[in-house]
Protein backbone atom coordinates (compact mmCIF):
# COMPACT_ATOMS: atom_id res chain seq x y z
CA UNK A 1 0.00 0.00 0.00
CA UNK A 2 1.56 3.53 -0.56
CA UNK A 3 1.68 5.26 1.89
CA UNK A 4 2.88 9.05 3.32
CA UNK A 5 3.59 10.26 6.93
CA UNK A 6 4.12 13.32 7.16
CA UNK A 7 6.06 14.98 10.33
CA UNK A 8 7.95 17.98 11.87
CA UNK A 9 5.08 20.89 12.24
CA UNK A 10 4.39 22.75 15.23
CA UNK A 11 4.37 25.85 16.74
CA UNK A 12 6.94 28.91 15.24
CA UNK A 13 7.32 32.50 15.86
CA UNK A 14 7.45 34.43 13.31
CA UNK A 15 10.70 34.55 11.53
CA UNK A 16 11.86 31.04 12.61
CA UNK A 17 12.62 28.10 10.72
CA UNK A 18 10.79 24.47 10.34
CA UNK A 19 11.95 21.72 8.49
CA UNK A 20 9.06 19.13 7.65
CA UNK A 21 9.34 15.77 6.86
CA UNK A 22 7.54 12.98 4.44
CA UNK A 23 8.46 9.76 4.94
CA UNK A 24 6.80 7.13 1.82
CA UNK A 25 6.11 3.76 1.48
CA UNK A 26 4.65 1.23 -0.87
CA UNK A 27 6.37 2.68 -4.05
CA UNK A 28 9.89 3.03 -5.91
CA UNK A 29 10.14 6.44 -4.44
CA UNK A 30 13.33 7.68 -6.53
CA UNK A 31 10.68 6.88 -9.54
CA UNK A 32 8.21 9.60 -8.44
CA UNK A 33 8.10 13.44 -8.48
CA UNK A 34 7.10 14.68 -4.60
CA UNK A 35 5.02 17.83 -3.78
CA UNK A 36 4.04 19.70 -0.77
CA UNK A 37 0.45 21.49 -0.63
CA UNK A 38 -0.46 23.12 2.24
CA UNK A 39 -3.90 24.32 3.35
CA UNK A 40 -4.65 27.28 5.72
CA UNK A 41 -7.30 26.85 8.62
CA UNK A 42 -10.81 27.18 6.89
CA UNK A 43 -8.76 27.75 3.59
CA UNK A 44 -8.77 26.16 0.56
CA UNK A 45 -5.32 24.17 -1.12
CA UNK A 46 -2.77 25.84 -1.86
CA UNK A 47 0.63 23.69 -4.02
CA UNK A 48 4.07 25.44 -2.70
CA UNK A 49 6.84 22.73 -3.88
CA UNK A 50 7.60 20.13 -6.13
CA UNK A 51 10.79 18.22 -6.96
CA UNK A 52 11.93 15.30 -9.50
CA UNK A 53 12.65 12.29 -8.57
CA UNK A 54 16.19 11.94 -8.61
CA UNK A 55 15.87 15.86 -6.88
CA UNK A 56 17.43 17.60 -10.09
CA UNK A 57 14.79 19.52 -10.88
CA UNK A 58 12.98 21.65 -7.83
CA UNK A 59 9.72 24.30 -8.26
CA UNK A 60 8.06 26.60 -5.87
CA UNK A 61 4.91 28.86 -5.64
CA UNK A 62 5.71 32.91 -5.54
CA UNK A 63 4.67 32.66 -2.29
CA UNK A 64 7.18 30.82 -0.59
CA UNK A 65 10.43 31.34 -3.03
CA UNK A 66 13.24 32.24 -1.56
CA UNK A 67 11.75 31.16 2.32
CA UNK A 68 11.69 27.44 1.09
CA UNK A 69 13.85 24.96 -0.01
CA UNK A 70 12.65 21.23 -1.12
CA UNK A 71 14.67 18.07 -0.91
CA UNK A 72 14.28 14.51 -1.00
CA UNK A 73 16.76 11.70 0.06
CA UNK A 74 16.12 8.59 -1.92
CA UNK A 75 17.94 6.26 0.14
CA UNK A 76 15.58 6.63 2.84
CA UNK A 77 12.54 7.14 0.91
CA UNK A 78 12.23 11.19 2.18
CA UNK A 79 11.30 13.73 1.12
CA UNK A 80 11.80 17.38 3.04
CA UNK A 81 10.28 20.59 3.12
CA UNK A 82 12.82 23.47 4.85
CA UNK A 83 11.25 26.77 5.83
CA UNK A 84 12.96 29.82 7.05
CA UNK A 85 11.84 33.49 7.42
CA UNK A 86 8.28 32.29 8.56
CA UNK A 87 5.04 34.16 8.46
CA UNK A 88 2.43 34.19 9.87
CA UNK A 89 0.25 33.31 6.40
CA UNK A 90 2.20 30.16 6.15
CA UNK A 91 -0.04 29.21 8.73
CA UNK A 92 -1.48 25.61 7.83
CA UNK A 93 -1.96 22.14 7.41
CA UNK A 94 0.96 21.14 4.79
CA UNK A 95 0.13 17.72 2.52
CA UNK A 96 3.07 15.71 0.88
CA UNK A 97 1.19 14.24 -2.35
CA UNK A 98 3.04 11.81 -5.10
CA UNK A 99 3.29 12.66 -8.51
CA UNK A 100 1.00 10.46 -10.87
CA UNK A 101 2.94 9.61 -13.29
CA UNK A 102 0.04 8.48 -15.68
CA UNK A 103 -1.76 11.56 -15.48
CA UNK A 104 0.52 14.37 -16.78
CA UNK A 105 2.95 15.02 -19.31
CA UNK A 106 6.64 16.16 -20.45
CA UNK A 107 6.93 19.66 -22.10
CA UNK A 108 10.64 18.99 -23.13
CA UNK A 109 11.58 20.91 -20.16
CA UNK A 110 9.57 19.73 -17.27
CA UNK A 111 7.27 16.49 -16.27
CA UNK A 112 4.20 17.80 -15.10
CA UNK A 113 1.72 15.65 -12.67
CA UNK A 114 -1.51 15.45 -10.90
CA UNK A 115 -1.47 14.22 -7.50
CA UNK A 116 -2.73 10.47 -6.57
CA UNK A 117 -1.97 10.28 -3.09
CA UNK A 118 -1.62 12.62 -0.09
CA UNK A 119 0.04 12.29 3.82
CA UNK A 120 -2.64 13.05 6.43
CA UNK A 121 -0.60 16.29 6.59
CA UNK A 122 1.35 18.24 9.63
CA UNK A 123 0.39 21.08 11.46
CA UNK A 124 2.38 24.22 11.13
CA UNK A 125 1.25 27.37 13.47
CA UNK A 126 3.63 30.79 12.99
CA UNK A 127 2.72 32.94 15.75
CA UNK A 128 4.26 35.11 18.85
CA UNK B 1 0.39 32.34 -12.65
CA UNK B 2 -3.19 30.35 -14.13
CA UNK B 3 -6.36 31.09 -11.98
CA UNK B 4 -8.53 28.22 -11.28
CA UNK B 5 -12.19 29.76 -10.69
CA UNK B 6 -15.08 26.95 -9.76
CA UNK B 7 -18.46 27.85 -9.45
CA UNK B 8 -21.07 27.60 -7.25
CA UNK B 9 -18.76 28.08 -4.22
CA UNK B 10 -21.56 25.99 -2.13
CA UNK B 11 -23.98 23.53 -3.56
CA UNK B 12 -27.03 22.43 -1.73
CA UNK B 13 -28.62 19.28 -2.88
CA UNK B 14 -30.41 15.59 -2.30
CA UNK B 15 -29.26 12.06 -2.16
CA UNK B 16 -29.92 11.22 -6.14
CA UNK B 17 -29.68 14.28 -7.62
CA UNK B 18 -27.10 15.10 -10.39
CA UNK B 19 -25.13 17.80 -9.72
CA UNK B 20 -22.52 19.70 -11.78
CA UNK B 21 -19.30 21.98 -10.83
CA UNK B 22 -17.82 23.89 -13.34
CA UNK B 23 -14.04 25.16 -12.91
CA UNK B 24 -12.84 28.41 -15.18
CA UNK B 25 -8.72 28.39 -16.26
CA UNK B 26 -7.46 31.67 -17.13
CA UNK B 27 -5.63 30.64 -19.99
CA UNK B 28 -5.80 27.15 -21.99
CA UNK B 29 -4.82 24.12 -20.20
CA UNK B 30 -5.44 21.39 -22.66
CA UNK B 31 -6.48 18.80 -20.52
CA UNK B 32 -4.14 18.90 -17.72
CA UNK B 33 -6.63 18.87 -15.54
CA UNK B 34 -7.57 16.67 -12.15
CA UNK B 35 -10.18 16.84 -9.55
CA UNK B 36 -10.37 16.28 -5.65
CA UNK B 37 -12.84 15.09 -3.09
CA UNK B 38 -11.95 16.42 0.29
CA UNK B 39 -13.80 15.54 3.59
CA UNK B 40 -13.54 17.24 6.80
CA UNK B 41 -10.22 16.94 8.38
CA UNK B 42 -8.96 14.38 5.96
CA UNK B 43 -6.87 14.75 2.83
CA UNK B 44 -7.53 15.21 -0.34
CA UNK B 45 -8.56 12.65 -2.64
CA UNK B 46 -7.96 12.42 -6.36
CA UNK B 47 -10.99 11.51 -8.55
CA UNK B 48 -10.38 12.58 -11.93
CA UNK B 49 -7.36 13.44 -14.00
CA UNK B 50 -6.86 14.73 -17.56
CA UNK B 51 -10.15 16.28 -17.16
CA UNK B 52 -12.11 13.02 -17.75
CA UNK B 53 -10.16 9.99 -16.73
CA UNK B 54 -11.56 8.03 -13.83
CA UNK B 55 -9.16 7.22 -10.70
CA UNK B 56 -9.33 3.50 -9.99
CA UNK B 57 -11.79 2.45 -7.35
CA UNK B 58 -13.83 5.72 -8.02
CA UNK B 59 -17.23 4.38 -8.71
CA UNK B 60 -18.69 5.78 -11.82
CA UNK B 61 -21.06 8.17 -10.73
CA UNK B 62 -18.19 10.84 -10.88
CA UNK B 63 -17.28 11.81 -14.48
CA UNK B 64 -15.53 14.55 -15.78
CA UNK B 65 -15.57 16.96 -19.16
CA UNK B 66 -14.31 19.55 -20.79
CA UNK B 67 -10.56 20.96 -22.47
CA UNK B 68 -8.55 24.22 -22.77
CA UNK B 69 -10.21 26.82 -20.46
CA UNK B 70 -13.86 25.73 -19.70
CA UNK B 71 -14.09 22.10 -17.11
CA UNK B 72 -16.85 20.22 -15.49
CA UNK B 73 -17.60 17.56 -12.87
CA UNK B 74 -20.23 15.83 -12.43
CA UNK B 75 -22.17 13.58 -10.36
CA UNK B 76 -24.88 11.58 -11.98
CA UNK B 77 -26.52 10.44 -8.61
CA UNK B 78 -25.85 11.68 -5.33
CA UNK B 79 -24.53 9.46 -2.58
CA UNK B 80 -24.09 10.30 1.29
CA UNK B 81 -21.07 9.67 1.17
CA UNK B 82 -20.19 12.50 -1.48
CA UNK B 83 -20.98 15.68 0.88
CA UNK B 84 -17.83 16.99 0.57
CA UNK B 85 -15.53 19.82 -1.06
CA UNK B 86 -14.42 19.43 -4.49
CA UNK B 87 -11.39 20.88 -6.04
CA UNK B 88 -10.45 21.31 -9.50
CA UNK B 89 -6.41 21.59 -10.12
CA UNK B 90 -4.27 22.66 -13.36
CA UNK B 91 -1.26 21.05 -13.75
CA UNK B 92 -0.28 22.30 -17.07
CA UNK B 93 2.36 24.80 -15.63
CA UNK B 94 4.07 25.04 -12.16
CA UNK B 95 2.86 26.42 -10.00
CA UNK B 96 0.05 24.65 -10.06
CA UNK B 97 -2.93 26.02 -8.79
CA UNK B 98 -6.24 25.08 -7.73
CA UNK B 99 -9.99 26.18 -7.46
CA UNK B 100 -11.67 27.81 -4.17
CA UNK B 101 -13.77 24.55 -3.91
CA UNK B 102 -17.27 23.86 -3.85
CA UNK B 103 -18.84 22.49 -1.14
CA UNK B 104 -21.59 20.35 -1.84
CA UNK B 105 -24.40 20.27 1.15
CA UNK B 106 -27.38 18.22 1.44
CA UNK B 107 -30.60 20.06 1.07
Amino acid sequence: EVQMLESGGGLVQPGGSLRLSCAASGFTFSSYAMNWVRQAPGKGLEWVSAISGSGGNTYFADSVKGRFTISRDNSKNTVFLQMNSLRAEDTAVYYCAKAYDSSGYYDGRNYYYGLDVWGQGTTVTVSS
Amino acid sequence: DIQMTQSPSTLSASVGDRVTITCRASQSISSWLAWYQQKPGKAPKLLIYKASSLESGVPSRFSGSGSGTEFSLTISSLQPDDFATYYCQQYYAYGYTFGQGTKLVIK
